[in-house]
Protein backbone atom coordinates (compact mmCIF):
# COMPACT_ATOMS: atom_id res chain seq x y z
CA UNK A 1 0.00 0.00 0.00
CA UNK A 2 1.28 3.88 -0.68
CA UNK A 3 1.85 5.47 2.22
CA UNK A 4 1.79 9.31 2.63
CA UNK A 5 2.82 10.99 -0.08
CA UNK A 6 4.05 14.65 -0.23
CA UNK A 7 4.97 17.16 -2.95
CA UNK A 8 7.42 18.57 -3.98
CA UNK A 9 10.14 16.95 -2.22
CA UNK A 10 12.30 19.74 -2.36
CA UNK A 11 11.90 23.44 -3.06
CA UNK A 12 13.53 26.63 -3.27
CA UNK A 13 11.75 29.68 -3.11
CA UNK A 14 12.06 33.70 -2.90
CA UNK A 15 10.96 35.85 -0.43
CA UNK A 16 7.94 36.53 -1.23
CA UNK A 17 6.40 34.33 -3.45
CA UNK A 18 3.88 31.29 -2.76
CA UNK A 19 4.05 28.50 -1.81
CA UNK A 20 1.90 25.55 -1.93
CA UNK A 21 2.84 21.87 -0.30
CA UNK A 22 0.74 18.99 -1.24
CA UNK A 23 -0.15 16.04 0.26
CA UNK A 24 -1.92 12.85 -0.79
CA UNK A 25 -2.89 10.52 2.57
CA UNK A 26 -2.80 7.12 3.75
CA UNK A 27 -6.14 5.57 1.67
CA UNK A 28 -8.96 5.23 4.22
CA UNK A 29 -7.43 7.30 6.91
CA UNK A 30 -9.66 9.88 8.24
CA UNK A 31 -7.01 11.84 10.16
CA UNK A 32 -4.66 14.49 8.15
CA UNK A 33 -2.34 16.27 10.17
CA UNK A 34 0.97 18.84 9.27
CA UNK A 35 3.56 19.14 11.34
CA UNK A 36 6.83 21.75 10.47
CA UNK A 37 10.46 20.87 11.53
CA UNK A 38 12.78 23.25 12.67
CA UNK A 39 15.58 23.09 14.03
CA UNK A 40 14.60 25.82 17.13
CA UNK A 41 11.47 24.20 17.52
CA UNK A 42 11.40 20.85 16.81
CA UNK A 43 8.62 19.38 15.68
CA UNK A 44 5.28 21.56 15.80
CA UNK A 45 1.53 20.24 14.63
CA UNK A 46 0.45 23.39 12.58
CA UNK A 47 -3.39 21.41 11.95
CA UNK A 48 -5.03 18.67 11.91
CA UNK A 49 -7.86 17.60 9.79
CA UNK A 50 -10.69 14.97 10.54
CA UNK A 51 -12.82 13.64 7.89
CA UNK A 52 -11.96 16.90 5.86
CA UNK A 53 -13.04 19.80 8.58
CA UNK A 54 -10.40 21.60 10.41
CA UNK A 55 -10.20 20.52 14.15
CA UNK A 56 -7.39 22.51 15.39
CA UNK A 57 -5.36 25.04 13.69
CA UNK A 58 -3.79 26.44 16.53
CA UNK A 59 -0.52 25.33 15.71
CA UNK A 60 -0.58 27.78 12.40
CA UNK A 61 2.07 30.49 12.69
CA UNK A 62 -0.06 33.37 11.12
CA UNK A 63 -2.07 34.25 8.80
CA UNK A 64 0.65 33.74 5.84
CA UNK A 65 -0.28 30.53 6.41
CA UNK A 66 -3.42 28.36 5.25
CA UNK A 67 -4.39 24.59 5.41
CA UNK A 68 -7.15 23.00 2.97
CA UNK A 69 -8.64 19.22 2.82
CA UNK A 70 -11.16 19.63 -0.35
CA UNK A 71 -11.33 16.05 -0.20
CA UNK A 72 -10.38 12.81 1.69
CA UNK A 73 -7.54 12.39 -0.25
CA UNK A 74 -5.55 15.33 -1.32
CA UNK A 75 -4.98 18.88 0.99
CA UNK A 76 -2.92 21.41 0.75
CA UNK A 77 -0.43 24.26 2.90
CA UNK A 78 0.07 27.11 1.44
CA UNK A 79 2.47 30.04 2.34
CA UNK A 80 1.67 33.38 0.78
CA UNK A 81 3.73 35.74 1.12
CA UNK A 82 6.77 33.24 1.81
CA UNK A 83 9.65 34.55 4.25
CA UNK A 84 12.99 33.11 5.02
CA UNK A 85 12.20 32.02 8.56
CA UNK A 86 9.49 29.79 6.94
CA UNK A 87 12.17 27.41 5.84
CA UNK A 88 11.93 23.98 7.43
CA UNK A 89 10.59 20.93 6.61
CA UNK A 90 7.29 20.13 6.39
CA UNK A 91 5.73 16.69 7.28
CA UNK A 92 2.21 15.68 6.17
CA UNK A 93 0.79 12.45 8.48
CA UNK A 94 -2.24 10.80 8.56
CA UNK A 95 -4.26 8.29 10.45
CA UNK A 96 -7.75 6.12 11.10
CA UNK A 97 -10.27 6.33 13.57
CA UNK A 98 -10.19 6.44 17.15
CA UNK A 99 -7.49 8.57 19.32
CA UNK A 100 -4.38 7.33 19.60
CA UNK A 101 -3.50 5.15 16.38
CA UNK A 102 -0.57 5.06 14.73
CA UNK A 103 0.56 7.95 12.68
CA UNK A 104 2.08 7.48 9.75
CA UNK A 105 4.39 9.98 8.16
CA UNK A 106 5.06 11.22 4.36
CA UNK A 107 8.70 11.73 4.02
CA UNK A 108 8.30 15.87 4.02
CA UNK A 109 8.77 18.54 2.53
CA UNK A 110 12.23 20.61 2.41
CA UNK A 111 11.66 24.45 1.84
CA UNK A 112 13.98 27.18 1.58
CA UNK A 113 13.12 30.62 1.55
CA UNK A 114 15.94 32.89 -0.19
CA UNK B 1 -1.92 20.90 28.36
CA UNK B 2 0.55 17.96 27.39
CA UNK B 3 3.85 18.19 27.29
CA UNK B 4 6.97 15.33 26.31
CA UNK B 5 10.05 15.82 27.79
CA UNK B 6 13.57 14.24 26.34
CA UNK B 7 15.99 15.48 28.38
CA UNK B 8 18.95 14.38 26.55
CA UNK B 9 19.70 15.98 23.09
CA UNK B 10 22.01 13.93 21.96
CA UNK B 11 24.11 10.58 22.88
CA UNK B 12 27.03 9.11 21.71
CA UNK B 13 27.30 5.31 22.13
CA UNK B 14 30.23 2.51 20.98
CA UNK B 15 29.03 0.18 18.86
CA UNK B 16 27.82 -2.59 20.83
CA UNK B 17 26.89 -0.79 23.85
CA UNK B 18 23.67 -0.56 25.11
CA UNK B 19 21.97 2.59 25.33
CA UNK B 20 18.67 4.21 26.92
CA UNK B 21 16.85 7.33 25.39
CA UNK B 22 14.32 8.83 28.55
CA UNK B 23 11.17 10.29 28.00
CA UNK B 24 8.76 11.72 30.65
CA UNK B 25 5.32 13.08 29.82
CA UNK B 26 2.71 15.21 31.69
CA UNK B 27 -1.02 15.12 30.99
CA UNK B 28 -3.87 14.98 32.91
CA UNK B 29 -6.21 12.05 30.68
CA UNK B 30 -6.47 8.86 32.38
CA UNK B 31 -6.84 7.25 28.35
CA UNK B 32 -3.51 8.67 26.36
CA UNK B 33 -1.01 6.83 24.12
CA UNK B 34 2.94 7.03 23.76
CA UNK B 35 4.63 6.56 20.54
CA UNK B 36 8.01 6.49 19.84
CA UNK B 37 9.72 7.20 15.93
CA UNK B 38 13.24 7.21 14.32
CA UNK B 39 14.02 9.97 11.81
CA UNK B 40 17.89 8.59 10.39
CA UNK B 41 19.89 10.81 8.84
CA UNK B 42 17.75 10.36 5.49
CA UNK B 43 15.09 12.35 7.19
CA UNK B 44 11.62 10.36 7.47
CA UNK B 45 10.25 9.96 10.36
CA UNK B 46 9.42 6.08 10.96
CA UNK B 47 7.60 4.51 13.57
CA UNK B 48 8.43 1.99 16.32
CA UNK B 49 6.25 1.67 19.02
CA UNK B 50 2.60 2.55 20.42
CA UNK B 51 1.48 1.98 24.02
CA UNK B 52 -1.53 3.24 25.49
CA UNK B 53 -1.88 4.28 28.78
CA UNK B 54 -3.56 1.21 30.54
CA UNK B 55 -0.89 -1.07 29.04
CA UNK B 56 1.95 -0.78 31.45
CA UNK B 57 3.57 -4.31 30.01
CA UNK B 58 7.53 -3.89 28.93
CA UNK B 59 8.10 -4.67 24.95
CA UNK B 60 11.08 -5.99 23.62
CA UNK B 61 11.17 -6.34 19.89
CA UNK B 62 14.67 -7.62 18.61
CA UNK B 63 17.44 -5.22 20.22
CA UNK B 64 14.33 -2.64 21.04
CA UNK B 65 12.50 -2.44 24.46
CA UNK B 66 10.88 -0.33 26.16
CA UNK B 67 9.89 0.64 29.76
CA UNK B 68 6.63 2.36 30.58
CA UNK B 69 6.05 3.37 34.13
CA UNK B 70 2.50 5.50 35.10
CA UNK B 71 3.94 6.20 38.36
CA UNK B 72 6.77 7.87 36.78
CA UNK B 73 5.13 9.36 33.68
CA UNK B 74 8.19 7.65 31.82
CA UNK B 75 8.18 5.74 28.28
CA UNK B 76 11.82 4.84 27.95
CA UNK B 77 13.23 3.29 25.31
CA UNK B 78 16.29 0.99 25.17
CA UNK B 79 18.51 -0.30 22.53
CA UNK B 80 20.61 -3.49 23.15
CA UNK B 81 24.01 -4.08 21.22
CA UNK B 82 23.91 -0.43 19.89
CA UNK B 83 24.78 -0.71 15.70
CA UNK B 84 25.96 1.93 13.65
CA UNK B 85 22.68 2.09 11.51
CA UNK B 86 20.38 3.14 15.07
CA UNK B 87 22.44 6.24 14.40
CA UNK B 88 19.04 8.52 14.08
CA UNK B 89 16.63 11.41 16.20
CA UNK B 90 14.08 9.74 18.13
CA UNK B 91 11.60 10.76 18.94
CA UNK B 92 8.84 10.56 21.91
CA UNK B 93 4.99 11.67 21.19
CA UNK B 94 1.90 11.41 23.80
CA UNK B 95 -1.41 11.41 22.39
CA UNK B 96 -4.26 12.17 23.85
CA UNK B 97 -7.90 12.69 23.16
CA UNK B 98 -9.14 16.65 23.36
CA UNK B 99 -12.97 16.99 22.94
CA UNK B 100 -13.18 13.54 21.31
CA UNK B 101 -10.40 14.34 18.70
CA UNK B 102 -6.99 13.92 19.56
CA UNK B 103 -3.75 15.74 19.27
CA UNK B 104 -0.35 14.76 18.99
CA UNK B 105 2.65 16.29 20.47
CA UNK B 106 6.29 15.50 20.15
CA UNK B 107 9.19 16.01 22.34
CA UNK B 108 12.26 17.85 20.91
CA UNK B 109 13.75 14.39 20.12
CA UNK B 110 17.53 12.82 21.01
CA UNK B 111 19.96 12.32 18.86
CA UNK B 112 21.91 8.96 19.21
CA UNK B 113 25.67 8.54 17.16
CA UNK B 114 26.73 5.23 17.68
CA UNK B 115 30.82 5.22 16.64
CA UNK B 116 32.39 2.02 14.98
Amino acid sequence: DAGVIQSPRHEVTEMGQEVTLRCKPISGHDYLFWYRQTMMRGLELLIYFNNNVPIDDSGMPEDRFSAKMPNASFSTLKIQPSEPRDSAVYFCASNWGISGNTIYFGEGSWLTVV
Amino acid sequence: AQKVTQAQTEISVVEKEDVTLDCVYETRDTTYYLFWYKQPPSGELVFLIRRNSFDEQNEISGRYSWNFQKSTSSFNFTITASQVVDSAVYFCALCESTGGYQKVTFGTGTKLQVIP
